[in-house]
């Protein structure tokens, strides 16, 4: 069956530190990945999302890149965080056929 | 951008009742989907309906397209305590199938 692992489930960091959030799926090839920020009591804003290795989409302008190195591993990253960071990051996949998301647990995210 | 959008934005109904939220949305889709959020955690699918559906049930949920209105309703039967959460629904758009979330609606049943 399907998985898949976000982590850190809690990160606190002081502004201008680096970010490196990490999510990767099991038991599939080739999912579409996403990384969706929340801000509290708020709908699903997409940040990116990726149909292959190395292909990635950036749907706003920000602080914030991704990258996917492995076919089923999508990374969150930044160089120098901004209090405005601060939020609920969820990672998703999906698959061609079938556009069901999976969500990864979420990582809450507060810059300091 | 977000493409669908929610209402209302916070229900709050007893337990047994009915929880009817609504979902639009401004382009064509290729479905429609509604998803379940408790708090803190990452959303849960709940149920896909296609843009050549109309109606589609899931136990105790009911959802409803209109592509004409570009609207959809969700209606959750006889709920429970259990049902209290955020509901949000999501479109996908072109070939990439990206989903779009709208802000959704925070549903609390009460004992």
């Amino acid at each position: 069956s399907q998985t898949i692992h976000q982590w850190p489930a809690t990160l606190v960091q002081p502004v201008g530190s680096p970010l490196s959030l990490e999510c990767t799926v099991e038991g599939t090839s080739n999912p579409n990945l996403y990384w969706y920020r929340q801000a509290a009591g708020r709908g699903l804003q997409l940040l990116f999302y990726s149909v292959g290795i190395g292909q990635i989409s950036s749907e706003v302008p920000q602080n914030l890149s991704a990258s996917r190195p492995q076919d089923r591993q999508f990374i969150l990253s930044s160089k120098k965080l901004l209090l405005s960071d601060s939020g609920f990051y969820l990672c998703a996949w999906n698959g061609d056929t079938n556009t069901e998301a999976f969500f990864g647990q979420g990582t809450r995210l507060t810059v300091v | 951008s977000q493409q669908g959008e929610e209402d209302p934005q916070a229900l709050s109904i007893q337990e047994g009742e009915n929880a009817t939220m609504n979902c639009s949305y401004k382009t064509s889709i290729n479905n429609l989907q509604w998803y379940r959020q408790n708090s803190g955690r990452g959303l849960v699918h709940l149920i896909l309906i296609r843009s050549n559906e109309r109606e589609k049930h899931s136990g105790r949920l009911r959802v409803t397209l209109d592509t004409s209105k570009k609207s959809s309703s969700l209606l959750i039967t006889a709920s429970r305590a259990a049902d209290t959460a955020s509901y949000f629904c999501a479109t996908d758009e072109g070939s990439a199938r990206q989903l779009t979330f709208g802000s959704g609606t925070q549903l609390t049943v009460l004992p």
